[in-house]
Order: C-alpha cells, then structure tokens, then sequence
C-alpha cells in the first residue's frame, strides 16, 4: 500500500483556519486521495476525496500540491466539534480497502 | 446518522464462545467492509464484500469469517475468542469500489471477551 505521513498531533484555537498536511511521496498517477475523521467513541467519517484538483466540500477543502506528493486538508473554521483524529488515505483502482494509519489528533481549544 | 446500521452495540461474552455482528448497509450501497479497532492497532481492514462477493481480505483470523447476503447485508462471525478480540468492531459500506468514492461507517459494535 502506498504510505502516507501525518504529523501526530495538532492544536488549534476555535473558529480559526487549521491546516492538516499529509506527505505521500510515493503516489502514483491513479491514486485518489481521501480524508476521514474519527471522533471520539464514533465511526470514521468521510471528509474529502481528490485525484489532482483542488476540491471544495461543505466539510473542508482539499489542496493537493502540484507533484501530488503532497496534500493539505484545511478546515476553514474549527469548532470544538471538529476535535478528532484525521486520516490521509490514497486508495487504487486494484485496491478495494481503506488502509487507515495513525492520522492526527487535533485538538480545537475554546 | 451514516445510514449503516450495526447491531448489537455492546456485547460481552467469555472466552471460547462464538458471536455474530450484523451490519445492514446504506440503501444502494453494494459494498461492505468490516474493521477491527483495538487500542494497540488501530483501524484495522478485515474483509470486504461487493454485492455477495468476497472481494479483498486483511488481517482477518481463521477463527473469523464473514458473509453478504442477497439483500446485501452482511454478518461477521467471530469464534473460539480470545480475550485479545475485545475491540470495536466497525462496518462500512459504498457504492462500489472504494477508489472514487466515499464510504459511510456504523457506529460501531464493542465486544468484550471475559
């Protein structure tokens, strides 16, 4: 599985922009890039989903660089509610799962 | 609410004994994935099925097994447990292929083996 990198941990203060970045310098041309996130006690939750372009959702946004070796999730405004960890997953045509790693907890402080 | 309804949503039993989860998927969604979730390893893929077929395994123990059925919902049987089986257990479900497209997870059924 293509292996991506996520610092462990985050902080944020409520209501400003966060700014969580994964590495995956091994992509390849066909993968598409996800988010999810997981608050306490709960499921996994869809955020986003990409290949090469910018996308926009209600959640957040995704901004992948140029070389696709690198994305950012950003969250335009935290809210305490938004306190999880969040996961860069790359998945494949071939591939039918979602490898989850150890993503990052942010913190969202009031 | 996902739509991906699982059941139960505690279980406790002792060791050696045999349970079934059920997930039922969102309404549409053909594929179902199951995930174990423990303290010391994270979200772990187990199995996934697309419309009654098993289409990839994970890190899935002989003593489970797991199955869709013609109305696409889908039971994981889990045998002989062991005290280091006590875990969320999570099931999603998508469309299809989860290349393009988002899966929904449950809330999750936590089992406890005593």
């Amino acid at each position: 599985d293509a292996k991506t990198t996520q610092p462990n941990s985050m902080e944020s203060n409520e209501e400003e922009p966060v700014h969580l970045p994964c590495n995956h310098s091994t992509i390849s041309g066909t993968d598409y890039i996800h988010w999810y996130r997981q608050l306490p006690s709960q499921g996994p939750e869809y955020v986003i989903h990409g290949l090469t372009s910018n996308v926009n959702n209600r959640m957040a946004s995704l901004a992948i660089a140029e070389d696709r070796k690198s994305s950012t999730l950003i969250l335009h405004r935290a809210t305490l509610r938004d306190a999880a960890v969040y996961y860069c997953i790359l998945t494949w045509g071939s591939n039918y799962k979602l490898t989850f790693g150890k993503g990052t907890l942010l913190t969202v402080n009031p | 609410d996902s739509g991906v309804t699982q059941t139960p949503k505690h279980l406790i039993t002792a060791t050696g004994q045999r349970v079934t989860l059920r997930c039922s998927p969102r309404s549409g969604d053909l594929s179902v994935y199951w995930y174990q979730q423990s303290l010391d390893q994270g979200l772990q893929f187990l199995i996934q099925y697309y419309n009654g077929e098993e289409r990839a395994k994970g890190n899935i123990l002989e003593r489970f097994s797991a199955q869709q059925f013609p109305d696409l919902h889908s039971e994981l049987n889990l045998s002989s447990l062991e005290l280091g089986d006590s875990a969320l257990y999570f099931c999603a479900s998508s469309v299809g292929p989860i290349m393009n497209t988002e899966a929904f997870f449950g809330q999750g059924t936590r089992l406890t083996v005593v």
